[in-house]
């Protein structure tokens, strides 16, 4: 099975910030990596899918990048609705579509 | 717009039955994979099934394989989970999810919870 993991679990930052949340996974994905965005009672919502490629309506603030095993989520300038959890997930394999544990982003 | 509203959760007993439904709207339904994913109060998101377009390939979680089974109705625009001898660790928010571009999830219903309590 193919493990995701992100760090860090959990992130304090401020308005305005550049954010970087990363994901690895236990072997190569290609870029088969996708992120999704939670608030608290909410449905989760994609961000990023295929690494790098950002889903329609999705501020260009976001962004991704990486291939093989390691990924990065990058948020440019934080904004308050920005605060909330992330995940990172792997579609490389169709016999098991794995999610990372998440990273909570709350303000500082 | 795409519309996915599941339906079916509730309160059940360990070893019950329950079947959840997903009603999808705004989009081909026939032409789209399907799946269905968890989360636990407070905690993180578990993929649990898929179904192909047309309902010819399913693939499940190691914990649900054998006790969940997953289909669809694409006459009816529908999706299913049928769930049996469920344990209490099945408590979960039950998303019904589009298949997307790269096999992204990328349109999620609103969820609906199930309690497997005694």
């Amino acid at each position: 099975d193919i493990q995701m993991t992100q760090s860090p679990s959990s992130l304090s930052a401020s308005v305005g910030d550049r954010v970087t949340i990363t994901c690895r996974a236990s072997q190569s994905i290609s870029s088969y990596l996708n992120w999704y965005q939670q608030k608290p009672g909410k449905a989760p919502k994609l961000l990023i899918y295929a690494a790098s490629t950002l889903q329609g309506g999705v501020p260009s603030r976001f962004s991704g990048s990486g291939s093989g095993t390691d990924f990065t989520l990058t948020i440019s300038s934080l904004q308050p609705e920005d605060f909330a959890t992330y995940y990172c997930q792997q579609s490389y394999s169709t016999l098991l579509f794995t999610f990372g544990q998440g990273t909570k982003l709350e303000i500082k | 717009e795409v519309q996915l509203v599941e339906s079916g959760g509730g309160l059940v007993q360990p070893g019950g039955s329950l079947r959840l439904s997903c009603a999808a709207s705004g989009f081909t339904f026939s032409s789209y994979w399907m799946h269905w994913v968890r989360q636990a109060p407070g905690k993180g998101l578990v993929w649990v099934s898929h179904i192909n377009s047309d309902g010819s390939s399913t693939t499940y979680a190691d914990s649900v394989k054998g006790r969940f089974t997953i289909s669809r109705d694409n006459a009816k625009n529908t999706l299913y989970l049928q769930m049996n001898s469920l344990r209490a660790e099945d408590t979960a928010v039950y998303y019904c999810v589009r298949g997307g571009g790269l096999r992204s999830f990328d349109y999620w219903g609103q969820g609906t919870l199930v309690t497997v309590s005694s």
